[in-house]
């Protein structure tokens, strides 16, 4: 595609349950980043792949936190049983090994 | 991990002024980008610049890497320049804080 696809752009979603956030980087991207960005506040890194390996996690904030990325393309960030501080919107980007590009992302809202 | 640090955090112009932006890190880089989020959220790469000086129309940057730091440049600023610029650095893009730009008409 044209750019990085991410969906839902909304979701509302009822305590404990469990939601997949899916992001759709641009053909040929090696790598994949998962960002949560609070109102008013800078991107903060979850996780990053390179292809299908997940190089580095560690900013995932507790193992309620899930990602994938199966075939090197498409990921999936699954959040279970989520709370409401889990509220924010989720960015996805894909990049070269030098310039990256952000989807428009997705809006959790826990409530 | 490596720390960014951007400054200002608030800025606020009248169109037309220039501005600079400035991001400092704690270690040395191997990629470093320059980002515009735009008020309805959207994030545009603006510069990729782990060293040296770039130019595209009204904005420039420069990283002086030995020094630890990156500059941002705007110049004879309009409306649609406001939003937040935020710097990524190295391969897993961990980000400052941003400087929140507004400019009045």
């Amino acid at each position: 595609g044209a750019g990085v696809s991410q969906s839902p752009r909304y979701k509302v979603a009822k305590r404990g349950q469990d939601v997949a956030l899916r992001c759709d980087p641009i053909s040929g991207h090696v790598s994949l980043f998962w960002y949560q960005q609070a109102l008013g506040q800078g991107p903060e890194f979850l996780t990053y792949f390179q292809n299908e390996a997940q190089l580095d996690k560690s900013g995932l904030p507790s193992d309620r936190f899930f990602a994938e990325r199966p075939e090197g393309s498409v990921s999936t960030l699954k959040i279970q049983r989520t709370q409401q501080e889990d509220s924010a919107v989720y960015l996805c980007a894909s990049s070269t090994y030098t310039e990256a590009f952000f989807g428009q992302g997705t809006r959790l809202t826990v409530v | 991990g490596i720390q960014v640090e951007q400054s200002p955090p608030d800025l606020i112009l009248q169109e037309g002024a220039n501005s600079t932006l400035r991001c400092n890190f704690s270690d040395s880089v191997n990629n470093l980008q320059w980002f515009h989020q735009n008020p309805w959220g959207q994030l545009i790469n603006l510069f990729y610049i782990p060293s040296g000086t770039k130019q595209n129309g009204r904005l420039s940057a420069t990283t002086v890497a030995t020094e630890r730091y990156s500059l941002l440049y705007i110049s004879s600023s309009q409306t649609t320049d406001s939003g937040v610029y935020f710097c990524a650095v190295d391969g897993d893009m961990r980000f400052g804080a941003g400087t929140r730009l507004t400019v009045k008409p």
